[in-house]
């Protein structure tokens, strides 16, 4: 499965705007960019996912570079409740197992 | 939120007892995975379910087994717990498996002493 590389920490005021970034250059052409977040002492919770466009929902827009070896998760407000750590994850749409690689993340510390 | 829910939330062995958890659905998804989850480690899959009485091995398998008699329920079994398997469990749930998002349960954490 391909890898992730992504910052091991952020740190953020409330309120504004949070750019994580992620990088997967050996992504393949069938990988989706997913995007998961835990909070503490909570099971992870999906955020957003894309395969070529940007997207944007209720929680986030993700920003993915043309080449797709990049992509930025964006928070436009952070509040302290987005406080957690952030997985950029590679799903692959060739997988029979369909399930996740989580690597480290990226903690961010929201301040107030 | 998905409807999932673990049992026990919380347990506590020793050494060489069988423990068994669960996890229940009412999203009637066809998918279902058991992780585990590590200092450094991040999650990592021990078995995951395609359909009632379908399953495969993950990528951390060795000393556990699992079934699923029924679309709702996929149970994780530790035959004789070990030290080593004190961890946090997550269950996931997923319609369509490979691509598809998944949701997840809030966790089991289990002490073997």
């Amino acid at each position: 499965d391909a890898k992730t590389t992504q910052p091991n920490s952020m740190e953020s005021n409330e309120e504004e705007p949070v750019h994580l970034p992620c990088n997967h250059s050996t992504i393949s052409g069938t990988d989706y960019i997913h995007w998961y977040r835990q909070l503490p002492s909570q099971g992870p919770e999906y955020v957003i996912h894309g395969l070529t466009s940007n997207v944007n929902n209720r929680m986030a827009s993700l920003a993915i570079a043309e080449d797709r070896k990049s992509s930025t998760l964006i928070l436009h407000r952070a509040t302290l409740r987005d406080a957690a750590v952030y997985y950029c994850i590679l799903n692959s749409s060739g997988g029979s197992q369909g399930n996740l690689i989580f690597g480290k993340g990226t903690k961010l510390s929201v301040k107030p | 939120d998905a409807g999932i829910t673990q049992s026990p939330r919380h347990k506590v062995t020793e050494t060489g007892t069988p423990v068994t958890l669960r996890c229940h659905q009412t999203e009637n998804h066809r998918y279902m995975y058991w992780y585990r989850q590590d200092p450094g480690h991040g999650l990592r899959l021990i078995h995951y379910s395609y359909g009632v009485k379908d399953t495969d091995k993950g990528e951390v398998s060795d000393g556990y087994s699992v079934s699923r008699s029924k679309t709702e329920d996929f149970l994780l079994t530790l035959e004789s717990a070990t030290s080593s398997q004190t961890s946090v469990y997550f269950c996931a749930i997923s319609e369509r498996g490979a691509r598809d998002t998944q949701y997840f349960g809030p966790g089991t954490r289990l002490t073997v002493l």
